[in-house]
């Protein structure tokens, strides 16, 4: 199975301010990188997919990078709506793997 | 809109069985894999379960696998998640998600439904 390292695992960050999150996988996944946002008490939203990939109606303050084994997701001017719990997700092979999350709070 | 709801969580004893339903709508159901994927009280995600759009496909997670069928009824549009042998640590909030494509990503989720496997 693809093992996904996800850091770190919990962030304080003030509104206005610019975060990193990164997620490892235990081999390439050429890309296939996927990245979640859930906000407490409510379902995970789909935020990028194929590692740069935005999806429809997620602001442009977000954005991810990588290949290989190694993907960043980079929130710019956090805004008070951001801060929630982060997944990783590996896209490639048939065993769906998560990251442990990243729980991103405010300071 | 695209809606999944699902539905028939509730507590168990453990070794014990549940069924879980997911109804989907605004969408052509027919077209689209679908998964089973659980999150544990206060943790993170866990993939559990994925079929295909014509059922020819079908994996489970390790943890999982021989205890749990998924499986759908396209007519009705409704994904099904049979659970048998249950233990404690299936205890989770149960979500449907729509397979979103071929890279392999989850793009609508349902609500959630609660199961806890407890004596």
């Amino acid at each position: 199975d693809i093992q996904m390292t996800q850091s770190p695992t919990s962030l304080a960050a003030s509104v206005g301010e610019s975060v990193t999150i990164t997620c490892l996988a235990s081999e390439d996944i050429y890309g296939s990188l996927v990245w979640y946002q859930q906000k407490p008490g409510k379902s995970p939203q789909l935020l990028i997919y194929g590692a740069t990939i935005l999806e429809d109606g997620i602001p442009s303050r977000f954005s991810g990078s990588g290949s290989d084994t190694q993907y960043s997701l980079k929130i710019n001017s956090l805004q008070p709506e951001d801060f929630a719990s982060y997944y990783c997700q590996n896209g490639l092979s048939t065993l769906f793997t998560f990251g442990s999350g990243t729980k991103l709070e405010i300071k | 809109e695209v809606q999944l709801v699902e539905s028939g969580g509730g507590l168990v004893q453990p070794g014990r069985s549940l069924k879980l339903s997911c109804v989907a709508s605004g969408f052509t159901f027919s077209n689209y894999g679908m998964n089973w994927i659980r999150q544990a009280p206060g943790k993170g995600l866990e993939w559990v379960a994925y079929i295909s759009s014509g059922s020819s496909y079908i994996y489970y997670a390790e943890t999982v696998k021989g205890r749990f069928t998924i499986s759908r009824d396209n007519a009705k549009n409704t994904l099904y998640l049979q659970m048998t042998s249950l233990r404690s640590e299936d205890t989770a909030l149960y979500y449907c998600a729509r397979h979103g494509g071929t890279s392999h990503y989850f793009d609508y989720w349902g609500q959630g439904v609660m199961v806890t496997v407890s004596s």
